[in-house]
């Protein structure tokens, strides 16, 4: 059982694009992240966020809290978007943390 | 900004060895886990730590260990290392203020 489910898994788009990658959770949750790994590189975080929307450059994050739902949008992508982006929720009743398993994207030149 | 530093960015080890990795955070904040990434597996959790000398299985933590003496300071260690411990290993630390902070990672392998 995922309590952080991601989609879509793979994602190719052509530079330009709007893009959206969602992520479900099934618990309480006092906050969600969206976190971003490069090809062989670390991970990073690009939002922390509770509730509504937060907007840094092309990237945007919301957060429906009754539907338990995020999306990340990426707006005009860029082959350097190409990355995976995980969705992490720290749980609001004991000291738990879940991962998504990624969202692979690729940005076509 | 919080700054999580590990000691080693490449390690190879030989079967039935310990293995120590380190991890060191720059800030007071109380959580610090270890990860490991595989492909298709995503972050898997394997061990974490909400305060000095406390610490939580995560969901692989067999045939690992964690020390944590000091805050800044979250150890993960492999008591006798096996070839399926290869992997991508990952530290990081949680805060409200921040979130999440991870180190570079360490690639280990062993033969």
């Amino acid at each position: 059982k995922n309590e952080v489910e991601q989609s879509p898994q793979n994602l190719t788009a052509q530079e330009g694009e709007f893009i959206t990658i969602n992520c479900s959770y099934s618990v309480g949750i006092s906050a969600l992240h969206w976190l971003q790994q490069h090809p062989g590189g670390g991970i990073v975080s690009l939002f922390m966020l509770s509730s509504g929307k937060k907007k840094h450059g092309r990237l945007i994050a919301t957060i429906n809290i009754q539907e338990k739902h995020s999306s990340l949008h990426i707006t005009a992508s860029h082959p350097r978007d190409s990355a995976v982006y995980i969705c992490a929720v720290r749980a609001n009743t004991g000291n738990q943390f879940y991962f998504g398993t990624g969202t692979s994207l690729t940005v076509i030149p | 900004d919080v700054k999580v530093t590990q000691s080693s960015r490449y390690l190879v080890k030989r079967t039935g060895e310990k293995v120590f990795l380190e991890c060191v955070q720059d800030m007071d904040h109380e959580n610090m886990f270890w990860y490991r990434q595989d492909p298709g597996l995503g972050l898997r959790l394997i061990y974490f730590s909400y305060d000095v000398k406390m610490k939580e299985k995560g969901d692989i933590p067999e045939g690992y260990s964690v020390s944590r003496e000091k805050k800044e300071r979250f150890s993960l260690i492999l008591e006798s290392a096996s070839t399926n411990q290869t992997s991508m290993y990952l530290c990081g630390n949680w805060s409200p203020n921040y979130g999440y902070t991870f180190g570079s990672g360490t690639r280990l392998t062993v033969v």
